[in-house]
């Protein structure tokens, strides 16, 4: 079963604006991480964020977490067409061992060149 | 650099078929999954393996079966393959901190 449920489903936005997705999820967690998949490709991780944390800084990415709303964001600043992509938020639940990750349906981000 | 390997891209097969997917990392891990991904269903598990020998199911585990033997390799079995199984079959392994994905078996049933 899915735990995140991310927000809008798709989004699509001209080169150099910023591009916000949401995520919510249902359960406690250790952590929450995002993932950008290209088309037809696999999954890439790109950054992770504790539970204890509330922000965290990769490059252009911006990702916040508010564990008393159970959701977090990710921002992607100055897009670019090369970030077209679906985005997708995955939990690794409290409690949970083996390193199971409960996915969401994901965000389909088009940059307009 | 961090690897993980499956054995076809694209693969057509007919109904009743026995089908294999194969998956192979190279970095040492315990922990490999199978997923499914279909167009609005986003990803869902189908089973996972902690170590040798060893295996759960994940949401969706019908229809399928796993084979751990060795620890870098992980197959996915279909036992008799339908045309609801046509989709994107997608394997990963995890570090504590991630997880590891190949790049997708897109699995036509006809």
């Amino acid at each position: 079963s899915q735990q995140g449920e991310e927000d809008p489903q798709a989004l699509s936005i001209q080169e150099g604006e910023n591009a916000t997705m949401n995520c919510s999820y249902k359960t406690s967690i250790n952590n929450l991480q995002w993932y950008r998949q290209n088309s037809g490709r696999g999954l890439v991780h790109l950054i992770l964020i504790r539970s204890n944390e509330r922000e965290k800084h990769s490059g252009r990415l911006r990702v916040t977490l508010d564990t008393s709303k159970k959701s977090s964001s990710l921002l992607i600043t100055a897009s670019r067409a090369a970030d077209t992509a679906s985005y997708f938020c995955a939990t690794l639940n409290r409690g949970s061992t083996l390193g199971r990750l409960y996915f969401g349906r994901g965000t389909q981000l088009t940059v307009w060149p | 650099d961090v690897k993980v390997t499956q054995s076809s891209r694209y693969l057509v097969k007919r109904t009743g078929e026995k089908v294999f997917l194969e998956c192979v990392q190279d970095m040492d891990h315990e922990n490999m999954f199978w997923y499914r991904q279909d167009p609005g269903l986003g990803l869902r598990l189908i089973y996972f393996s902690y170590d040798v020998k060893m295996k759960e199911k994940g949401d969706i585990p019908e229809g399928y079966s796993v084979s751990r033997e060795k620890k870098e390799r992980f197959s996915l079995i279909l036992e008799s393959a339908s045309t609801n199984q046509t989709s994107m079959y997608l394997c990963a392994s995890s570090s504590p901190r991630e997880q590891y994905f190949g790049p997708g078996t897109r699995l036509t049933v006809t």
